[in-house]
């Protein structure tokens, strides 16, 4: 079945310095990749979306680039702000049945310290 | 004014006893979903609703069951609960589930924790 693999557990970054989180995946179609991300005590939101026209998505200084020779949607920042430490999800669309299923990996969670 | 109301934001329950879960979304949108998220299974799909009709399941028990009233609810009833069902519940809505080959962007709610004992 489809999945979503995160390998970083754990993040940790000193302020100004590039963020990059790992994610790869595996589908039997070719889905929509997804970054979520969740600050503590509070709701998962979108942080990006894959395009269909493979255009970067990019929004507060994120941004990631589906590479389907890869199976990668790597979240990258050029420069780590104290307010960007949270929890980051990567899911996909399952499109087997159409459903609105996101399939979600394990999290990165990231830690920027001063 | 919150658009995904999730209520109750807390709920201890003992073990075997039955909950529901209410979620109301004021988006205007036509599908919603539950995700649960615990320790040993950070984001988890559960169900998801389109027009009220279920689209699909995959919680392996029946001892969960949404249900929708209207249009913009989906609550999820959950009986003869057991401790690992302690889990913080997320309901989520999009304007459709899936249109024209695109995945609609999900919204999530403030989540229900959930403590059964």
């Amino acid at each position: 079945g489809d999945s979503v693999t995160q390998t970083e557990g754990l993040v940790t970054l000193t302020e100004g310095l590039p963020v990059m989180l790992n994610c790869t995946y595996q589908s039997t179609y070719s889905p929509f990749l997804f970054w979520y991300v969740q600050h503590l005590n509070e709701a998962p939101k979108l942080l990006l979306k894959s395009f269909t026209d493979n255009k970067r998505p990019e929004h507060q200084g994120f941004h990631a680039t589906l590479h389907k020779s890869s199976s990668s949607f790597h979240l990258q920042k050029s420069s780590a702000q104290l307010s960007d430490s949270a929890l980051y999800y990567c899911a996909l669309s399952d499109e087997t049945g159409n459903t609105g299923k996101l399939i979600f990996g394990l999290g990165t969670t990231l830690q920027v310290q001063p | 004014d919150p658009k995904i109301i999730q209520k109750p934001k807390y709920l201890v329950a003992v073990t075997g006893s039955e909950k529901i879960l209410i979620c109301e979304q004021y988006l205007g949108h036509n599908a919603m979903y539950w995700y649960r998220q615990s320790a040993k299974k950070p984001l988890e799909f559960m169900f998801s609703y389109s027009y009220q009709k279920l689209m699909d399941n995959q919680t392996a028990s029946s001892r969960f069951q949404p249900q929708s009233s209207k249009k913009n609810h989906l609550d999820l009833q959950i009986t003869a609960l057991k401790p690992d069902d302690s889990a913080t519940y997320f309901c989520a809505s999009s304007q459709e589930s899936f249109f024209r080959g695109q995945q609609d962007t999900q919204y999530f709610g403030p989540g229900t924790r959930l403590l059964v004992l």
